[in-house]
């Protein structure tokens, strides 16, 4: 149990385009989600908290308009990196939260912006 | 500010030894803690956690020693395995939120 899907696992797309990141907690409901980034040969860096029919909390030094977060239902949290640019290029990660102590990765998104 | 880090960044250990990857943390509010370990293009998995009313913590082939005295979080693998090999991150939790740090990991690589 305690399985989250993150989709796409591989995105390009050209510079200026927007980028949508799904994250579904498959077999439970997570009122709380939490994106990540990762450079290469880097830590996992927090990005935003994702609340369930609220608006997210975002980390110091995260664009909010850059880095839309939707997180409509229990099961659903989507990240959308709106005009990516090469710099955004990066490993996507998201975060469900089952329970005090519950939390579950998802398998990540790889973000190459040409 | 909160920060959560690793003394070495690299690891070689040879197959069959024991491993054990260290973590300093710098937030004593801290109240939980946890051991991840990352494969190549994957996301984190978790390994074993602890929480801060304990010093010790044992599972299958791995161990976590927290010492809070010194803000100081280790991670002890038992007859280390090629598919050991990843990198492996501590991570906290603090009170009073649900956020989780990530330290700057150890890349481990078991030779056979």
């Amino acid at each position: 149990g305690a399985v989250v899907s993150q989709h796409p696992s591989r995105v390009i797309c050209k510079s200026g385009t927007s980028v949508k990141i799904e994250c579904r907690s498959l077999d439970f409901q997570a009122t709380t989600m939490f994106w990540y980034r990762q450079f290469p040969k880097q830590s996992l860096m927090l990005m935003a908290t994702s609340n369930e029919g609220s608006k997210a909390t975002y980390e110091q030094g995260v664009e909010k308009d850059k880095f839309l977060i939707n997180h409509a239902s229990l099961t659903l949290s989507t990240l959308t990196v709106t005009s990516a640019h090469p710099e955004d290029s990066s490993f996507y990660i998201c975060s469900a939260r089952r329970g005090a102590y519950g939390y579950t990765f998802g398998s990540g998104t790889r973000l190459t912006v040409v | 500010g909160e920060s959560v880090g690793l003394h070495l960044p690299t690891l070689s250990v040879q197959e069959g030894d024991n491993s054990i990857i260290n973590c300093a943390y710098s937030n004593s509010a801290s109240d939980y803690f946890i051991w991840y370990k990352q494969e190549s293009g994957k996301g984190p998995q978790f390994i074993i956690d602890i929480r801060s009313n304990m010093d010790k913590r044992q599972g299958q082939r791995v161990t976590v020693l927290l010492n809070k005295t010194v803000k100081h979080l280790s991670l002890q693998i038992a007859a280390t395995q090629p598919g050991d090999s990843a990198v492996y991150f501590c991570a906290e939790r603090g009170t009073g939120g649900f956020k989780t740090i990530f330290g700057a990991g150890t890349r481990l690589f078991v030779k056979a």
